[in-house]
């Protein structure tokens, strides 16, 4: 059971470059969402999708894109990254129920020189 | 604006104790919030979920309890081990359906 898998585990970009981080859950969760985590700051949310085809702005979704073409995959796309974008990154999964618990991947940890 | 603010300084406590952390919030009328525990290069994982009628809930060594009037959730882990050594973090479901959470607390249990 691999629940949500995120790739890479860690990344080193160069200012200006764009990339993709990966996330796909296994779940069948019509819930999806990207966090990033930097010391001092806990998680904050970047965008969020409630279902195939739905997308929707977090706490800080400048400099990123989402898309959810499927239910299962939920990439976030950096467009010219930034040093300001070094950090922890996290996916999350979860049923559409409101009391139900996230799931979370591994985390990506990104590295913007 | 909504805030959801925990203790940010680290909690050290002695093994055998108990460990108590705080989530308060601001602008939420929450009708349950949730308990995570992250350990160093992993993800949060869930623990508990406590409903706003619910006063106290218990899970083995963990207790939650959750008051509205004071808009505060007390987190608790009785007989405390090393293991028990984590970031705890709380969590709310805001407008959309949003999961937001708190800064987490670092607590160390120490032998």
């Amino acid at each position: 059971n691999a629940g949500v898998t995120q790739t890479p585990k860690f990344q080193v970009l160069k200012t200006g470059q764009s990339m993709t981080l990966q996330c796909a859950q296994d779940m069948n969760h019509e819930y999806m969402s990207w966090y990033r985590q930097d010391p001092g700051m806990g998680l904050r949310l970047i965008h969020y999708s409630v279902g195939a085809g739905i997308t929707d702005q977090g706490e800080v979704p400048n400099g990123y894109n989402v898309s959810r073409s499927t239910t299962e995959d939920f990439p976030l796309r950096l467009l010219s990254a930034a040093p300001s974008q070094t950090s922890v990154y996290f996916c999350a999964s979860s049923s559409s129920d409101r009391i139900a618990e996230a799931f979370f991947g591994q985390g990506t940890r990104l590295t913007v020189v | 604006s909504q805030k959801i603010e925990q203790n940010s300084e680290a909690l050290n406590i002695q093994e055998g104790k108990t460990a108590t952390l705080t989530c308060n919030y601001t602008n939420y009328s929450p009708a349950y919030l949730q308990w995570y525990r992250q350990d160093p290069g992993r993800g949060p994982v869930f623990l508990l979920l406590i409903r706003e009628n619910e006063k106290e809930k218990r899970k083995e060594r963990l207790k939650v309890t959750f008051d509205t009037t004071l808009k505060q959730s007390l987190f608790h882990i009785t007989a405390s081990q090393p293991a028990d050594s984590a970031t705890y973090l709380c969590a709310l479901r805001g407008g959309g359906n949003k999961l937001t959470f708190g800064t987490g607390t670092q607590l160390k249990v120490e032998l």
